[in-house]
């Protein structure tokens, strides 16, 4: 079945620490996007790429940074965790002509402690 | 730049009342528009999408119409349930690229 797939749900991590948020779609779909949601607040995109080596800064900074070097793969990568990246992260994406919806991942809720 | 608002911000409802969301934008430009459910903690189910060159869609209890001209979409749910309990979002995608969210519409169905 098709699907965006994000790993993992939950992850608690200390100071300092590098992490990996993992995110696969088996759509085919050539744009990809990572939002940041604290709760009870809007989502915030901080990452998109349209394409295989093609990544954009979103509308919200951030200092995690993304790779895109397979279409069905979008990871995001914090070098060193701190209280303040703890939020809840959200992938998506899309076909590429305007008829499509967009998928969502069901989220990884990052705690840095 | 695309704004998206969303009306009401809250909204609490017993069981069995029908359920009216709504949702502008200030240009109408748009390609589609998107109708997600948030439960608290997860990620966003799309419950509907119109396409710019539509009125209306619907499926089982909801139906979601599209005025592009006026900027305005709405989410009719039937016969609430306290199953219903959540925050719906609409987004919209436009040529500018990427999708724009209103604020949300937190609901509650009370039993």
């Amino acid at each position: 079945e098709a699907d965006i797939y994000q790993t993992p749900r939950y992850l608690v991590i200390g100071t300092g620490k590098k992490i990996t948020l993992e995110c696969s779609q088996t759509m085919g779909h050539d744009k990809m996007y990572w939002y940041q949601q604290d709760p009870g607040m809007e989502l915030h995109l901080i990452h998109y790429s349209y394409g295989v080596n093609s990544t954009e800064k979103g509308d919200l900074s951030s200092e995690s940074t993304v790779s895109r070097i397979r279409t069905e793969h979008f990871p995001l990568t914090l070098e060193s965790a701190r209280p303040s990246h703890t939020s809840q992260y959200l992938c998506a994406s899309t076909g590429d002509t305007s008829v499509y919806g967009y998928t969502f991942g069901s989220g990884t809720r990052l705690t840095v402690v | 730049k695309q704004e998206v608002t969303q009306i009401p911000a809250a909204l609490s409802v017993p069981e069995g009342e029908n359920l009216v969301l709504n949702c502008s934008f200030t240009d109408s430009a748009i390609y589609n528009l998107q109708w997600f459910r948030q439960d608290p903690g997860k990620g966003l189910t799309s419950l509907l999408l119109i396409q710019s060159s539509q009125r209306e869609q619907t499926s089982g209890r909801l139906n979601a119409s599209l005025d592009k001209s006026s900027g305005r979409s709405t989410l009719y749910i039937a016969a609430s349930q306290p199953g219903d309990s959540a925050t719906y979002l609409c987004a919209v995608r436009g040529s500018w690229g990427k999708l724009q969210f209103g604020a949300g519409t937190q609901v509650v169905v009370t039993p």
